[in-house]
């Protein structure tokens, strides 16, 4: 997997937008950007993915900057229940085979009323 | 949506005993999953690769006698931690993959308490 960076910790009002930033800058061709979140004691949640387009849906919004170097993870309207740690992560997607996920430390988001 | 389950979900035991765990995908044949190691405060850390029908894959450092795999079928992998000791107190988190597919999924995690 190419190697991510996050910031390690960050802040936002609940109601406003949450904006995640990630460093990728040795993607390759071939790899998606995946996000995943872990709430306190669960296992991790699959947020959304993305090759080169933004994606949207019913949790989220993935920007993706033109040269795929970097990307940013929206929430729009943060609840309490977004606090989490946030894993940016990048691996290759082949119908049949398989890449290991490997985690970074993420970015622990808080969500303060 | 794609469901992984673990059991159990929490269990304490006595140093030296050993912990099985298991992990099933419940809606779809999983033929790749991992499991994963997770200390407080500090990211998940892969622990190795299980393929239905042959035998895991370790990651380095992980001794692969102590933490015994068995990916029997496809819908079931276990974990089994022998001669556990307080240092293997942690949260495990198996992962899998569907078959023809490349999506991962996560079960919600074991914790292990070792006194």
């Amino acid at each position: 997997d190419a190697k991510t960076t996050q910031p390690p910790s960050m802040d936002c009002a609940e109601g406003r937008a949450a904006n995640l930033p990630c460093n990728h800058s040795t993607i390759s061709g071939n790899e998606y950007v995946y996000w995943y979140r872990q709430i306190h004691s669960q296992g991790p949640q699959y947020i959304i993915h993305g090759l080169k387009n933004n994606e949207t849906n019913e949790m989220a919004s993935l920007i993706i900057t033109e040269d795929r170097k970097s990307s940013t993870l929206i929430l729009p309207h943060a609840t309490l229940r977004d606090t989490a740690v946030y894993y940016c992560i990048v691996r290759s997607r082949q119908a049949g085979g398989y890449q290991k996920v490997t985690f970074g430390i993420g970015t622990k988001l808080q969500v303060i009323p | 949506g794609a469901v992984v389950s673990q059991h159990p979900s929490r269990v304490i035991c006595k140093s030296g005993t050993s912990v099985k765990i298991e992990c099933r995908s419940l809606d779809f044949q999983a033929t790749t999953m991992f499991w994963y190691r997770q200390f407080p405060k500090q990211s998940l850390m892969l622990m190795a690769t299980s393929n239905e029908g042959s035998k895991a894959t370790y990651e380095q450092g992980v001794e692969k006698d102590k933490f015994l795999i068995n990916h029997a079928s496809l819908t079931l992998s276990t974990l089994t931690v022998t001669s556990a000791h307080p240092e293997d107190s942690s949260f495990y988190i198996c992962s899998a993959i569907e078959r023809g597919y490349n999506e991962q999924f996560f079960g919600p995690g074991t914790r292990l308490t070792v006194l």
